[in-house]
């Protein structure tokens, strides 16, 4: 079945440098999604990338989607002690769209 | 304001009870997942449900079971042939399918005692 990997499952930063976060797949993907997911919270949906080569940016975070598309990052620019959280990419395939495969997660968290 | 909303927050079980979780939206959206998440792991599918009277196993649907009998209403039945069913419970739903991004509920943090 379809697998979607993220690495690091951990990150340690001291607030203000970057951030980031890989995915990849198994199989190729129609399109991808972030979220994140705050300590005891529950998953956010942020973004969507359906172009191969896609670049989005939200503010000081931005995501790719790679040209294969099956790959994807998310970088954060001058890290906050609000970006703490697990961040999770989560792919679609060309078979039927019923439903997601998400990744395994990084987890940031903030040295301040 | 619409959303999703899963009770109850917290819930113990003895072994060897079934036990019912709920997950109401009020987006109006067709499809509706419930997943699993393990200390420190991802999201883990159980069950999907794409439209009403009719629902899909997940990855990991053994032990649970669910109903679609509302389209606002997707609970999942925990049942003691789950062995190991302490976890935290999420809901979630989507519009158009999943092209659009999951809207999950907070989430049952379900131990078993």
């Amino acid at each position: 079945g379809q697998q979607v990997m993220q690495i690091p499952q951990y990150q340690h930063v001291q607030e203000g440098e970057d951030f980031t976060t890989y995915c990849n797949s198994s199989t190729t993907l129609s399109n991808i999604q972030w979220y994140k997911q705050r300590p005891g919270g529950h998953p956010v949906f942020l973004i969507q990338l359906v172009k191969s080569g896609e670049v989005k940016k939200q503010k000081r975070l931005t995501f790719q989607f790679g040209e294969a598309k099956k790959n994807s990052s998310l970088h954060i620019t001058a890290t906050q002690t609000t970006d703490v959280g697990t961040y999770f990419c989560a792919g679609l395939t060309n078979f039927g769209n019923e439903k997601l495969t998400f990744g395994t997660g990084t987890r940031l968290t903030i040295i301040p | 304001d619409g959303g999703i909303t899963q009770s109850p927050k917290y819930l113990f079980r003895k072994e060897g009870q079934n036990v019912t979780l709920s997950c109401e939206q009020n987006l109006n959206h067709d499809a509706m997942y419930w997943y699993r998440q393990d200390p420190g792991q991802g999201l883990r599918l159980i069950y999907y449900s794409q439209i009403v009277n009719d629902f899909q196993k997940g990855d990991i649907a053994e032990g649970y079971s669910v109903s679609r009998e509302k389209k606002e209403s997707f609970p999942l039945t925990v049942t003691s042939a789950q062995k190991n069913p302490t976890a935290f419970y999420l809901c979630a739903s989507s519009g158009q399918s999943a092209n659009y991004g999951y809207t999950f509920g907070s989430g049952t943090r379900l131990t078993v005692v």
